[in-house]
């Protein structure tokens, strides 16, 4: 079973920070918060990992709050190719990854 | 970053023949291959680890004489539904491991959508 929370689905305006969330309250000190996307009809992209610390790239913020049981993944100018599913995901060393049901974000024009 | 492809990328075929989907890492060496399903609205379901020389480990539930697993080289792995029925329309998505350490990135190819009549 996935060992994360997520809202079914969000709504941004395009050209607006999309915020979403994400609760993993039994994190364990060697799991890392990893973030992907399903855009539909195609394979999970990478987004971002990681571990206690705040991370950017590219693409998007992590927010790792300091108790790590929950983050919150930010793409600070949301367009309407970022309308997909996003997966949040709690994985350790053992290389599987395990998706819930995340949280399907729709970019409004 | 890394790039994986997966052959066919749409395939229909009638019930009762096998279907053989291709998974390849293009630019990276991958031990671990995954192979995931995905029905129309649900999430990715994990069916098996492959790994590069050894027989692949299958998530409980999933019939290992069914959906046939090898990944002879570094770089593929393939995938055979046998005697595939309608119920085994799907979307089948493989990822790749690059390297080996255990929090290396997994890419995943674009998925091949499977539909059996």
């Amino acid at each position: 079973d996935a060992k994360t929370t997520q809202p079914p689905s969000m709504d941004c305006a395009e050209g607006r920070a999309a915020n979403l969330p994400c609760n993993h309250s039994t994190i364990s000190g060697n799991e890392y918060v990893y973030w992907y996307r399903q855009i539909h009809s195609q394979g999970p992209q990478y987004i971002i990992h990681g571990l206690k610390n705040n991370e950017t790239n590219e693409m998007a913020s992590l927010i790792i709050t300091e108790d790590r049981k929950s983050s919150t993944l930010i793409l600070p100018h949301a367009t309407l190719r970022d309308t997909a599913v996003y997966y949040c995901i709690v994985k350790g060393g053992s290389e599987k990854l395990v998706f819930g049901k995340g949280t399907k974000l729709t970019v409004n024009p | 970053g890394a790039v994986v492809s997966q052959h066919p990328s749409r395939v229909i075929c009638k019930s009762g023949t096998s279907v053989k989907i291709e998974c390849r890492s293009l630019d990276f060496q991958a031990t671990t291959m995954f192979w995931y399903r995905q029905f129309p609205k649900q999430s990715l379901m994990l069916m098996a680890t492959s790994n590069e020389g050894s027989k692949a480990t299958y998530e409980q539930g999933v019939e290992k004489d069914k959906f046939l697993i090898n990944h002879a080289s570094l770089t593929l792995s393939t995938l055979t539904v046998t005697s595939a029925h309608p119920e085994d329309s799907s979307f089948y998505i493989c990822s790749a491991v690059e390297g080996r350490g255990a929090y290396n990135e997994q890419f995943f190819g674009p998925g091949t959508r499977l539909t059996v009549l």
